[in-house]
Formats: structure tokens, C-alpha cells, sequence
């Protein structure tokens, strides 16, 4: 089984439609984060979310919310979607090192969701 | 604030031939560095890091050296195989605050047979 799993993998929705992606991990990280991928402009950073009550924006989170339900828990919602939000998103994880002592510097990444908005 | 440039693609290179995708990164003080690579419908993988200046980070026969003289952690490879088609994404982590990674665009490459 996958270490980090999103859902869906795609959806298509229509202008101003409320959508939630969803990603579950396994990995017992702390860090969790949601990236978008553009083509050509590489992975730009939403949201991260450092422990269940750390959740800071990144460098495109206008248009965006998250939750971070549980440790192993990170969604993602668009409230009014429009056209310019279709992209494929991604949610990683990281282990910060405090508790376990590991490698802080590897993200781990989900399989990505496909989002289109008509 | 931190970015990562890297040469654009698409690369596209026969079978056996050698690889470099230049990357440089302009941060302060003394960020890692990581190449991820994303192969067809899936998520990015770790391919190599390197933590320190000089640092070699090495993986499945690609090597990246950690130059801060030339703020440079350029992706080489010296026979390519099919199976390295993929898109490869350069990125840092700067060593102060609380932020993500910082990725290039991205660089796809094409092997042929």
C-alpha cells in the first residue's frame, strides 16, 4: 500500500463548485504540506502544516483552505473554484526529526490529483 | 526570498549518451539541495541531496555536486537509459525559518532508444 495516498486521483467540477482533496498518510510524519503544478512553473507551495495545530500559508494560498484533521490527515478546499485553480496537486509528508530523530530533509509525495474546473 | 532556476526543456538525448541539467539557486546562509525526479502519472521521488557545500549526492548512476562558489547543484548522468524519461525537478530548503521546499520548473527528459 501506498505511504501517502490522495483522493480523488481526478475530478473535473465546474466554476464557483466547493471541492475537497484529501490526503492520508502512513508514514507517521508530522509535516504534511499541499503543492500545485503548473507546467512550466514547477511546484509552488499552498499550504503546510507542521503539527495537528501548526498550519501556516505558503506562497499561493489565496483562493485555497486546509484542515489538518489528525496527524496523518491534510485536505485541501477550494470554496468557490474557477478556471485558473486546474492544475494537479500534490500533498507530501516529512518527518521533522524531533520525535524520531530521522531524516528531516525528504519529502515524501502523494500521486497527485487532477483537477479540472470548466 | 529562496528560488531555484534550471535549464528548460525538453532534453532529448539517445540512449547511452551523457546528461547534465544545470540547476543554480540563489539563497541565503546554506540551504540543501535535492534533485526530485516524477516519472509519467505518478508523484515526485527523491532522486539525490546534498547538504553541505562540496557535498556529492549520488543515486541509480546520477551525481550532483553541492558548488556554492557557483550557487550550482548540476544533474549529470553518464549513460542514459530509456527508463530515465521523466521530468527532473531541482530544490532547495533554506537552512533558516520554517518554509518547504523551493522547486525549479523542471526539466523533462526524452531518452530514445
Amino acid at each position: 500500500d501506498a505511504d501517502v495516498t490522495q483522493t480523488p486521483r481526478n475530478r473535473i467540477t465546474k466554476t464557483g463548485k466547493r471541492i475537497m482533496l484529501e490526503c492520508s498518510q502512513t508514514k507517521g510524519h508530522d509535516r504534511m504540506y499541499w503543492y500545485r503544478q503548473d507546467p512550466g512553473l514547477g511546484l509552488q507551495l499552498i499550504y503546510y502544516s507542521f503539527d495537528v495545530k501548526d498550519i501556516n500559508k505558503g506562497e499561493i494560498s489565496d483562493g485555497y483552505s486546509v484542515s489538518r484533521q489528525a496527524q496523518a490527515k491534510f485536505s485541501l478546499s477550494l470554496e468557490s473554484a474557477i478556471p485558473n485553480q486546474t492544475a494537479l496537486y500534490f500533498c507530501a509528508t516529512s518527518d521533522s526529526g524531533l520525535v524520531s530523530g530521522g531524516n528531516y530533509n525528504e519529502q515524501f509525495f502523494g500521486p497527485g490529483t487532477r483537477l479540472t474546473v470548466l | 526570498g529562496n528560488s531555484v532556476t534550471q535549464m528548460e526543456g525538453p532534453v532529448t538525448l539517445s540512449e547511452e549518451a551523457f546528461l547534465t541539467i544545470n540547476c543554480t539557486y540563489t539563497a541565503t546562509g546554506y540551504p540543501s539541495l535535492f534533485w526530485y525526479v516524477q516519472y509519467p502519472g505518478e508523484g515526485l521521488q527523491l532522486l539525490l541531496k546534498a547538504t553541505k557545500a562540496d557535498d556529492k549526492g549520488s543515486n541509480k548512476g546520477f551525481e550532483a555536486t553541492y558548488r556554492k562558489e557557483t550557487t550550482s547543484f548540476h544533474l549529470e548522468k553518464g549513460s542514459v537509459q530509456v527508463s530515465d524519461s521523466a521530468v527532473y525537478f531541482c530544490a532547495l530548503r533554506g537552512d533558516t525559518g520554517r518554509r518547504a521546499l523551493t522547486f525549479g520548473s523542471g526539466t523533462r527528459l526524452q531518452v530514445q532508444p
